[in-house]
């Protein structure tokens, strides 16, 4: 069975000290993986998507990466509007049409 | 910009009663879907829709059932609501890739009394 395991469950951090969040996956054929940013009562906001293990993307203080078990979500310097829950995805073949499986999140939290 | 709206941001709801949440998206997304997501189990997939008027079941589908007659539409319903619907519902677009992302709405927070 697909499993996607998001660690560690919560997080604090002071503003400035740098962190990774962990995704590990265990899936017949990834298709891609996926990380969202979600604020308490708003909706998913997507972040990034990657295909194949090696790959690398950033966007300001933010960098995931992937390998054959695992995607991390490294965090350079954060400030407190960094926090937010952090939740990754997998879509794999074995997920029917183009569902995906994600893992229960991150709760980020970084203080002044 | 991708935007996907949902008609309520909060709704209660009796027991026993129809309840209709209702998705729209502005991208010309062929693909729509409805998860819950609860504390502790995360998000959830309950139905999904790859074209106007057709479906298939997620993993959570009892309960529920969904309506897809125009493109941008997909609505989901809880025929007869219970206290255990009692969530926060989330309808998500993407396009016909199959890797294609999927943008998520801004929620629906459900109370069943």
């Amino acid at each position: 069975e697909d499993q996607v395991t998001q660690s560690p469950e919560a997080l604090r951090l002071q503003e400035g000290e740098s962190s990774s969040l962990n995704c590990s996956y265990t899936v017949s054929g990834l298709r891609g993986l996926f990380w969202y940013r979600q604020d308490p009562g708003k909706g998913p906001e997507f972040l990034f998507t990657l295909y194949s293990a090696g790959e690398e993307k950033e966007k300001e203080r933010l960098k995931a990466t992937l390998t054959k078990k695992e995607s991390f979500l490294h965090i350079t310097a954060p400030k407190p509007e960094d926090s937010a829950t952090y939740l990754c995805a997998v879509q794999a073949d074995s997920n029917s049409g183009y569902a995906l499986n994600f893992g229960k999140g991150t709760s980020l939290l970084v203080t002044p | 910009d991708v935007k996907v709206t949902q008609s309520s941001r909060y709704l209660v709801k009796r027991t026993g009663e129809k309840v209709f949440l209702e998705c729209v998206q502005d991208m010309d997304h062929e693909n729509m879907f409805w998860y819950r997501q609860d504390p502790g189990l995360g998000l959830r997939l309950i139905y999904f829709s790859y074209d106007v008027k057709m479906k298939e079941k997620g993993d959570i589908p009892e309960g529920y059932s969904v309506s897809r007659e125009k493109k941008e539409r997909f609505s989901l319903i809880l025929e007869s609501a219970s206290t255990n619907q009692t969530s926060m519902y989330l309808c998500a677009s993407s396009g016909a890739g199959v890797r294609d992302t999927q943008y998520f709405g801004p929620g629906t927070r459900l109370t069943v009394l």
